[in-house]
């Protein structure tokens, strides 16, 4: 079956620019999560849904970094302002539910460059 | 707060050769934890999980860990590595008894598998 899709694969953008992220999460998957992994770094938790609530916001980097979840389904990850140091490849995994021993299932990633 | 360290940044091993990738984590109360492991230009993908239960956990690939709860570890094993695992493994950890329901990833440790 289909797996979790992101778009774009790839993003450059300028600084100051506002970029938006999309995650398609598995069908039937009632959680979903956001994370940025940097260069050469292990992946960092920025936040999580449970249907289309976020109880978990506590890794958003900044107040210009935000998500949305509509219709227990889809996810936007959007960045204002975007600096230099957002650069990142940034992934969304889902699960079956936010109970704590579900594996997550993740995208492909996007790859923000911040000129 | 739950940590994960991941000791080794590179593990090489010639192909045939048992594979060992180090992961030891810390947590409040008790742990899930997670192996994942990442091919270039493509997402995480699940190998296995403890939960509870035996500590030998087997998963995908021909993959076990073990969960070592004195030692704090859940080193990764193969018997007989492939040139086809050379990627970049992760090792991540939930702590049940924490708020929230995020992961928590260590560094991430590639592996070069050579013939």
């Amino acid at each position: 079956g289909a797996g979790v899709s992101q778009s774009p694969s790839n993003k450059v953008t300028e600084k100051g620019k506002d970029v938006e992220l999309r995650c398609d999460p598995i069908s039937g998957h009632t959680a979903l999560y956001w994370y940025r992994q940097r260069l050469g770094q292990g992946l960092e938790f920025l936040i999580y849904f449970q249907g289309n609530s976020a109880p978990d916001k506590s890794g958003l980097p900044s107040d210009r970094f935000s998500a949305e979840r509509t219709g227990e389904s889809v996810s936007t990850l959007t960045i204002q302002r975007t600096q230099q140091e957002d650069s990142a490849v940034y992934l969304c995994a889902s699960s079956l539910a936010w109970t704590y021993h579900n594996e997550q299932f993740f995208g492909p990633g996007t790859r923000l460059t911040v000129l | 707060a739950q940590s994960v360290a991941q000791p080794e940044d590179q593990v090489n091993v010639a192909e045939g050769n048992p594979l060992t990738v180090k992961c030891t984590y810390s947590v409040s109360g008790n742990p899930y934890l997670f192996w994942y492991v990442q091919y270039p230009n493509r997402g995480l993908q699940f190998l296995l999980k403890y939960i509870t239960g035996d500590n030998l956990v087997k998963g995908s690939y021909g993959f076990e860990a073990e969960f070592n709860k004195s030692q704090t570890s859940f080193h990764l094993k193969k018997p007989s590595a492939l040139v086809s695992d050379s990627a970049l493994y992760f090792c991540a950890v939930r702590d049940i008894a924490a708020a929230g329901n995020k992961l928590t990833f260590g560094g991430g440790t590639r592996v070069l598998v050579k013939p």
